[in-house]
């Protein structure tokens, strides 16, 4: 069965400095699919990144980056220059694939980050 | 903005009384997911719609069932609400069509069972 473990319940940063969020993943797929998602107080999960298991090149969106590892199975966020609205759960998230043509997604625990001014 | 909207954020109830609660979207997925997502736990799947097909999941209890009546909107029924059932119920749709299958969540509804 597929997993997801976020060691990581709690991390706090400075205001400005780069966080790297950890995630490990086990699969015995060939095929898949590395989300993570944001999650601040108010609830919304706000999607902030994929990365495909057949990407070449670590995903980047803006300040975010996910520094994917194939071999050693881990897909870790990367946040660079935190600001204080990035304070939030963040979820680490695997596609796995059901017959039927279905996707479900299968959930880390969440990291707890909390930005210092 | 293409979105999925959930009412209502917030939702009080008491212990037996059915609730209803609402999620819609402008995104044109044709897959959507009700999650139940207690205090400082991951979301938890409780079922989904292929198209019009309804997918439960195993250990999702009787006591909640779900429509969809068509491909913007699907609601979730909570028959007899216990205590246990206050938590965020999360909303979410997602393309089969296209090539990452992301999730894209709605605001949330809170709901608190008294």
């Amino acid at each position: 069965a597929q997993k997801i473990t976020q060691t990581q319940p709690g991390m706090f940063v400075q205001e400005k400095e780069a966080v790297t969020l950890d995630c490990t993943y086990d699969t015995s797929d060939q095929s898949y699919g590395l989300f993570w998602y944001k999650q601040p107080s108010s609830g919304e999960m706000i999607f902030l990144i994929y990365q495909g298991s057949y990407d070449e090149q670590n995903a980047t969106e803006g300040r975010y980056s996910l520094n994917f590892q194939k071999a050693r199975k881990s897909a870790n966020l990367v946040i660079s220059a935190s600001q204080l609205g990035d304070s939030a759960m963040y979820f680490c998230a695997m596609r796995e694939h059901h017959s039927g043509g279905y996707n479900k997604l299968i959930f880390g625990a969440g990291t707890r980050l909390a930005v210092h001014p | 903005d293409a979105m999925v909207i959930q009412n209502p954020r917030y939702q009080v109830t008491q212990f037996g009384k059915p609730v209803t609660l609402s999620c819609s979207q402008t995104l044109n997925h044709n897959v959507m997911y009700w999650y139940q997502q207690k205090s400082s736990q991951a979301p938890k799947l409780l079922f989904h719609y292929y198209d019009k097909d309804f997918n439960n999941e195993a250990d999702t209890p009787d006591n909640f069932q779900s429509r969809r009546p068509n491909t913007s909107f699907c609601f979730l029924d909570i028959r007899s609400p216990g205590l246990g059932d206050a938590a965020m119920y999360l909303c979410a749709t997602s393309s089969s069509f296209g090539t990452t299958d992301t999730q894209y969540f709605g605001p949330g509804t809170r709901l608190t069972v008294l």
